[in-house]
């Protein structure tokens, strides 16, 4: 059972422009959610998180979006630098799991200069 | 702030032999949790502790698997008699609880069970 799922293996974008990555929840419990980027050979940093009270959360390039209705959320990346390519996890936990994450399975980033 | 470190980077072993991984967390950070991650896949949760205290196993965590946190600081897991699915990533991350901030992970130790 698939709890966060992110549908897009891969997102090709131009520098500059922007990039929008999408993640989609199942579990009502979830209440926080968080962007990590990973680089190969690296552990998974993190980048961006919003509570389920907000539906934005801002922190310079990067912005979250929340919609609890529809159980989603989108990491905006404006504008995008070739050092963004990465591969981009989103994560979810519940206050009730001791704030265990679960991940979707990540989205392959590419900037093209 | 040094961050989370991870002993070893690599390990092969053959199959049916046990191992011992480290994980050094964040020196303030209370909570130490354990993933594994495969190829394609997003990090899978393993277990976490608050303190030296084992607060909750994912059925992931099969009896060959053991975690320990002694006197609250560093953790170890230990594999045994291990199999060639084990092969794998496997990542600790450290927080601060009870704040809801993000985890803080390490680089991971990569498996091969030959």
């Amino acid at each position: 059972d698939q709890q966060v799922k992110q549908n897009s293996p891969s997102l090709s974008v131009q520098e500059g422009r922007i990039s929008i990555l999408n993640c989609d929840y199942t579990n009502s419990m979830f209440d926080y959610f968080l962007w990590y980027k990973k680089y190969p050979a690296e552990g998974p940093t993190f980048l961006i998180s919003i509570s389920s009270i907000k539906d934005k959360n801002e922190d310079g390039r990067f912005t979250v979006f929340l919609n609890k209705s529809a159980k989603h959320l989108s990491l905006h990346i404006v504008p995008s630098q070739p050092g963004d390519s990465a591969v981009y996890f989103c994560a979810a936990s519940a206050q009730t799991s001791g704030s265990r994450l679960t991940f979707g399975e990540g989205t392959q980033l590419t900037v093209n200069p | 702030d040094t961050g989370v470190s991870q002993d070893p980077r690599h390990k092969i072993t053959k199959r049916g032999q046990n191992v011992t991984f480290r994980c050094d967390p964040i020196s303030e950070h209370n909570r130490l949790y354990w993933y594994r991650q495969t190829l394609g896949q997003g990090p899978e949760f393993l277990t976490y502790f608050q303190n030296e205290a084992q607060l909750e196993k994912s059925r992931l965590l099969s009896d060959r698997f053991s975690a320990e946190r002694p006197k609250g600081s560093f953790s170890t897991l230990e594999i045994q008699r291990t199999e060639q699915g084990d092969s794998a990533m496997y990542l600790c991350a450290s927080s601060r609880a009870p704040l809801r901030v993000g985890q803080y992970f390490g680089p991971g130790t990569r498996l091969t069970v030959t």
